[in-house]
């Protein structure tokens, strides 16, 4: 079965700093990784994913991901944060169970402070 | 394009009252989904339409019934609303049946059930 688990309710950064939110999963076979933002009252947006090729994967925005096979591990980052950056991420794989299925994590509230 | 559009904002139902929450999108998707979400635990699937004419049960289907009414629409129904249904509830679609697609976010609905 596939899952994924992201450790930290909520990550504090001062605005300039980097920023790193951190993601796990488990998935038989290959993972399809994904990252999403929710600002206040508003669906989900995609971020980036990884499906394969490069271990770092640019996205919008300015943010970046790691892809760690060996650490199963797939961490959202970006060199320099910024207040509006502030909001709900939630990281997700997506796999082959009876039907293509996304598993979302249960979300890392990121504050940005100036 | 408006993307992904879902009515109502918001409702607030009696215990027992049913209602139907409407989804559309016009970027000719032919995959739907309907998720709800709750504080602490991510995005739950519902409901999906892998393609036009088909559904299939998500994660937590028990007192929802769906119709794919057409390539475009996917309505998600309550028949006898429970206060265990309050919740956020999304509609997403994506192109196809392919794992590497991301998906795309409707505004969202707030449900009370009192």
């Amino acid at each position: 079965a596939q899952s994924v688990a992201q450790p930290e309710d909520q990550v504090n950064v001062a605005e300039g700093n980097p920023l790193t939110v951190k993601c796990t999963y488990s998935v038989s076979g290959n993972p399809y990784l994904f990252w999403y933002v929710q600002y206040p009252n508003r669906g989900l947006q995609f971020l980036l994913k990884y499906i394969t090729g490069d271990n770092l994967v640019k996205g919008s925005y300015g943010f970046e991901a790691e892809f760690n096979k060996s650490q199963t591990s797939f961490h959202l980052k970006k060199p320099s944060a910024l207040v509006s950056d502030s909001a709900l991420y939630f990281c997700a794989v997506r796999g082959y169970t009876g039907g293509f299925k996304t598993i979302f994590g249960a979300g890392t509230r990121l504050f940005v402070k100036a | 394009n408006a993307g992904v559009t879902q009515t109502p904002k918001f409702q607030v139902l009696k215990t027992g009252q049913s209602m139907t929450l409407q989804c559309a999108q016009d970027m000719n998707h032919n995959s739907m989904y309907w998720y709800r979400q709750d504080p602490g635990m991510g995005l739950r699937l519902i409901y999906y339409s892998a393609s036009e004419g088909t559904t299939d049960k998500g994660e937590v289907p028990n007192g929802y019934n769906v119709s794919r009414l057409n390539k475009r629409e996917f309505s998600l129904r309550l028949e006898s609303a429970a206060p265990s249904q309050t919740s956020v509830y999304f509609c997403a679609s994506n192109v196809g049946r392919e794992i590497s697609y991301e998906q795309y976010f409707g505004p969202g609905t707030r449900l009370t059930v009192t």
